[in-house]
């Protein structure tokens, strides 16, 4: 079964880095790029990596993606108070022929 | 580009739930894009439904596949979801969004606000 697995929750406080995995297997991450979501409280869910690392437009440079095997990786650097929210990893799965998001990382800023 | 979901907010059980993604700012049948579904149901991650060509390729979620119809109508520049069957294990809110360049595999760029669909009797 095709799964990407994100630890349910994540901390951090202001100022430090946190870095939130996602786990799959060689028919997705293994074999296609990765994309990260960001989902505020109450809000439309944002792209805020793509292609493994790179940023869209007006994503600050705080926020990094990183690929290695069928792992991937968000790490945000200089953490704060706005970074409170919802987290999921994506990519695409060749045994589904379709879009995979993991489960989703709540993150809470302390 | 903008995405604008529409539909009923509440759908009875055995029903079919029916939605359409409005495009503005651009035109769906540029042949280099692609246009889905994704929901959240309460508490719970996002789910991805389906992807559709402007000419009408389609790629959908296994697990939805049988229920899952989507449409594109080009002269409305609008697309659309339908899905048969539905039970309360079908609320959740539910999302249109393009892929940032021109393959279904491509990261969702942009995204419409969200339309809430209950599943209840």
């Amino acid at each position: 079964q095709s799964v990407l697995t994100q630890p349910p929750s994540a901390s951090g406080t202001p100022g430090q880095r946190v870095t939130i995995s996602c786990s799959g297997s060689s028919s997705n991450i293994g074999s296609n790029t990765v994309n990260w979501y960001q989902q505020l409280p109450g809000s439309t869910p944002k792209l805020l990596v793509y292609n493994d690392n790179q940023r869209p437009s007006g994503v600050p440079d705080r926020f990094s993606g990183s690929q290695s095997g069928t792992s991937a990786s968000l790490a945000i650097g200089g953490l704060q108070s706005e970074d409170e929210a919802d987290y999921f990893c994506a990519a695409w799965d060749a045994s589904l022929n379709g879009v995979l998001f993991g489960g989703g990382t709540k993150l809470t800023v302390l | 580009l903008q995405l604008q979901e529409s539909g009923p907010g509440l759908v009875k059980p055995s029903e079919t739930l029916s939605l359409t993604c409005t495009v503005s700012g651009d035109s769906i049948s540029r042949s280099n894009y692609f246009w889905g579904w994704i929901r959240k149901p309460p508490g719970r991650g996002l789910e991805w439904i389906g992807t559709i060509s402007y000419s009408g390729s389609t790629y959908y979620n296994p697990s939805l596949k049988s229920r899952v119809t989507m449409s594109v109508d080009t002269s409305k520049n609008q697309f659309s979801l339908r899905l048969s069957s539905v039970t309360a294990a079908d609320t959740a809110v539910y999302y249109c969004a393009r892929p940032l360049a021109g393959s279904p595999r491509d990261a969702f760029d942009v995204w419409g606000q969200g339309t809430m669909v209950t599943v209840s009797s």
